[in-house]
């Protein structure tokens, strides 16, 4: 069972553009929000992450967008690069099922330059 | 500092073999978790464990085992290999427990044949 979607599956981009990557959860009972960088051979690296009492948590270029009530995050990287091509992954994660992360079917970022 | 080390880097075996993968974390960490990650897909929780004790299990089938030693490594074994199994197996330290960030090692790509 599916508990996080997350749409598109790929993007592509122009150098200097706006990528948006969104995720939809169903478990209310989730409240720790991460998303991960992937390149090919390594391993996902945390980029930002939020909880639920905040809707909004910029870092740099990358910002989540968090909504609540429509149990609905997103990913907005601002003048996007050919260094973020990679895959993105949002994942979630809940007081009662321990350190366990749901993940994201993921997105494959392309940003031409 | 080193980050999480994972080995083998590479593994390819038959169906019906057994394997065992290794995992050391980041100095000072004291969890472990294991993801399976199907390629095209984002990682599925196996197992966490905590000061040597497991704390979480995936929805895995009894064939995927796992144990943690005193200074903190973690070996995940996989009896009776199917076609299926077939992955990138990812290690995530953590310092402590649920609420900690969790940090991914490149991971071990297993081939099944």
């Amino acid at each position: 069972q599916q508990q996080v979607k997350q749409s598109p599956q790929s993007l592509i981009v122009q150098k200097g553009g706006i990528s948006i990557i969104n995720c939809a959860y169903e478990n209310t009972a989730f409240d720790y929000f991460p998303w991960y960088q992937q390149f090919p051979g390594k391993g996902p690296a945390l980029l930002i992450a939020i909880r639920p009492d905040v809707s909004e948590k910029k870092e740099g270029r990358f910002t989540i967008s968090f909504n609540k009530s429509a149990k609905q995050f997103s990913l907005h990287i601002m003048d996007s690069q050919p260094g973020d091509s990679a895959t993105y992954f949002c994942a979630a994660r809940g007081e009662t099922s321990g350190s366990r992360l749901t993940f994201g079917e993921g997105t494959q970022l392309t940003v031409n330059p | 500092d080193a980050g999480v080390t994972q080995s083998p880097t590479h593994l390819i075996k038959t169906r019906g073999q057994q394997v065992t993968l290794r995992c050391s974390p980041i100095s000072g960490h004291k969890s472990v978790s294991w993801y399976q990650q199907v390629l095209g897909q984002g990682p599925q929780f196996i197992f966490q464990y905590y000061e040597k004790e497991e704390r979480g299990r995936g929805n895995f089938p009894d064939r995927f085992s796992a144990r943690q030693f005193p200074n903190y490594s973690s070996e995940l074994n996989v009896n009776a290999l199917l076609l299926g199994d077939s992955a990138l197996y990812l290690c995530a330290s953590q310092y402590r427990g649920t609420t900690d960030t969790q940090y991914f090692g490149p991971g071990t790509r297993l081939t099944v044949l």
